[in-house]
């Protein structure tokens, strides 16, 4: 059974850096194929896909953000970190991370398994 | 970026309803699309990947078509459990862009 939860501050300062940290079970980000994405949701907006990590390291970020996060794994302790730089107030949303599989001929990407999301304020 | 739109924003149906839900894509992207339901408070949960193809677990009264460009994401016959808000995203080129949504409400 895999399951995912995201943990980390639920207030930051404008300009202050936020780290999350992603730990789930279930899977190893050692297997080829498998990935870890990060994605946000503002309250009563779209989701915005932000990063995603592959078993073998290799990393994809979202452009319009990239200069500002940094994405990494611990497989020994099945954890993910996201840190982002600078926040400001609108980013203000809720965080998910999620399991990254694919399927059939296509390697088509999905993300199959999703954690709770974690409500991150930026506010003084 | 991959501009992803979704038609219409919103609407309105009963139970027993078929429901429709288009999604349109700036630049062909193949049949690379997935479609996710999410209810208010919840993390998403895909239904259709590879523009086609039942997630496993997912009634068959959803199915998905489409390919390059355009989309759709039907629902046969409405059930309460389907109200909801559907995001269509492509996983052809990154970043994996999500469209705007379609609010499913009675």
């Amino acid at each position: 059974q895999i399951t995912l939860k995201e943990s980390g501050p639920t207030l930051v300062k404008p300009t202050q850096t936020l780290t999350l940290t992603c730990t789930f079970s279930g899977f190893s980000l050692s297997t080829s194929g498998v990935g870890v994405g990060w994605i946000r949701q503002p309250p009563g907006k779209a989701l915005e896909w932000l990063a995603l990590i592959y078993w073998d390291d290799d990393k994809r970020y979202s452009p319009s953000l990239m200069s500002r996060l940094t994405v990494t794994k611990d497989t020994s302790k099945n954890q993910v970190v996201l840190t982002m730089t600078d926040m400001d107030p609108v980013d203000t949303a809720t965080y998910y991370c999620a399991h990254r599989t694919y399927y059939g001929s296509g390697s088509y990407s999905l993300f199959d398994y999703w954690g709770q999301g974690t409500l991150v304020t930026v506010s003084s | 970026d991959i501009q992803m739109t979704q038609s219409p924003s919103s609407l309105s149906a009963s139970v027993g309803d078929r429901v429709t839900i288009t999604c349109r894509a700036s630049r062909s992207i193949s049949t690379y699309l997935n479609w996710y339901q999410q209810k208010p408070g919840k993390a998403p949960n895909v239904v259709i990947y590879g523009a086609a193809s039942l997630q496993s677990g997912v009634p068959s009264r959803f199915s998905g078509s489409g390919s390059e460009r355009d989309f759709t994401l039907t629902i046969s016959s409405l059930q309460p459990e389907d109200f909801a808000t559907y995001y269509c995203q492509q996983s052809y080129f990154f970043p994996f862009t999500f469209g705007p949504g379609t609010k499913v409400d009675i």
